[in-house]
Parts: C-alpha cells; structure tokens; sequence
C-alpha cells in the first residue's frame, strides 16, 4: 500500500525557518518525482515545488522561490522541503504528493500525505 | 501562466441528481486537464486525468469531457459522499481552479 507521511510543521514567527519532512512507502521512491502543494485556510490548492526523480532537477513557484528548498534523500524514501525566511501567507497545510503512474508530468498527483500545518505569526 | 477558473463556485444539488462543473482555462492546455475531489479535513484525491479517464478505483457515476480549454465534470447521481470540493488542475505546470464546493440542497 502506498503511503506517504509528513511531519515537521508547527508554529514559527515571521522571518524564520521549519523543515518539512515527508516519508515515503510502498512504491519505488527513487522512480517518482515528488511535489509539495499547500492550502492556505480555507484557500484552494497551490503547488508549491517539485523534484525529480533523482533530485538533480528542482522546480520552485515564483511565491517561494528563493526562500524555500527541496530536497530527498532516495536511501531513505524521504522527502523535505525547507523553509526560509517565512511569511505570514506562507501559513498552510502543507501536502506532499506522488507524481501519477499516469503520466509524466511532474505535476499530476496520485497519492497525497495527510497534510502539515504551518503557521507562521508572531 | 495559465489560469484555471471553475464554475460556479458553489453547486446546490439534491442526491440522486445530477452535477456539472466546468472549468475554463486561459490558454489551450492540451487536454492536459485532472479533476481532483477534497473533503473537509482530508487530502484531495485524484478522479480524472487526460480530461477524461477515470483514475482508478473512481466510481463510474464520474465522467469527464471538454477540449481545448473549456472542460466538464459531471457527477451522474450524486450519492452522499460526493459532497465535497472540485479542483481541476492543468498539469502542464499545476495550475489549479479556485475550486467547486458541491452541496447538498
């Protein structure tokens, strides 16, 4: 069975840092690219950043280039995002998500984590 | 960048019935179209890629249809747990609609 999980959010004030993680099972990590999509309270779906496959290509929306950084480690099926310099509209469930069997596009999901909340205020 | 804008934003449908939901896309984005289902609390799930192939494991009562860039989900008898949010999503480069929430009326 396929699972992914996420851990690492939580409460940070503004200007500072949170590393998310995001653990991978029950499919070949190492062959599938990876993204992480938020959802601002009550907001609708924004992808945020993908890598391939063998992490050597990244990909960043505009909203968080610079600040954040993607990243996994395929010996040990996991997956981070790190967060720099947060915002307040940074505050968000933070999904992980599986590239689709389906296609190969980096950007169509088939599996999704249970979603981490990140808030960041002062 | 493509934008994504769905219709209408809230749908009031009695089970049993029939819901459509559209969604517009800025430019044509080659059918390159998924439509993703999300109740309260949980993570979205994948229905429809490629416009219009189910995904697995998704009940037939789901249908997609469109081209270019108007595109159609329609749920054929709406069952209780189909209430919920309707994103669709250009895959080209993961642009999604503001959503859907379909009601019950």
């Amino acid at each position: 069975e396929v699972q992914v999980v996420g851990s690492g959010g939580g409460l940070v004030q503004p200007g500072g840092s949170l590393r998310l993680s995001c653990a991978a099972s029950g499919f070949t990590f190492s062959s599938y690219a990876m993204s992480w999509v938020r959802q601002a309270p009550g907001k609708g779906l924004e992808w945020v950043s993908a890598i391939s496959d063998s992490g050597g290509s990244t990909y960043y929306a505009d909203s968080v280039k610079g600040r954040f950084t993607i990243s996994r480690d395929n010996s040990k099926n996991t997956l981070f995002l790190q967060m720099n310099s947060l915002r307040a509209e940074d505050t968000a469930v933070y999904y992980c998500a599986k590239r689709a069997e389906y296609s190969g596009s980096y950007y169509l999901f088939d599996y999704w984590g249970q979603g981490i909340l990140v808030t960041v205020s002062s | 960048e493509i934008v994504m804008t769905q219709s209408p934003a809230t749908l009031s449908v009695s089970p049993g019935e029939r819901a459509t939901l559209s969604c517009r896309a800025s430019q044509s984005v080659n059918n390159n179209i998924a439509w993703y289902q999300q109740k309260p609390g949980q993570a979205p799930r994948l229905l429809i890629y490629g416009a219009s192939t189910r995904a697995t494991g998704i009940p037939a009562r789901f249908s997609g249809s469109g081209s270019g860039t108007e595109f159609t989900l329609t749920i054929s008898s709406l069952q209780s747990e189909d209430f919920a949010v309707y994103y669709c999503q250009q895959y080209s480069k993961g642009t999604f609609g503001q959503g859907t929430k379909v009601e019950i009326k």
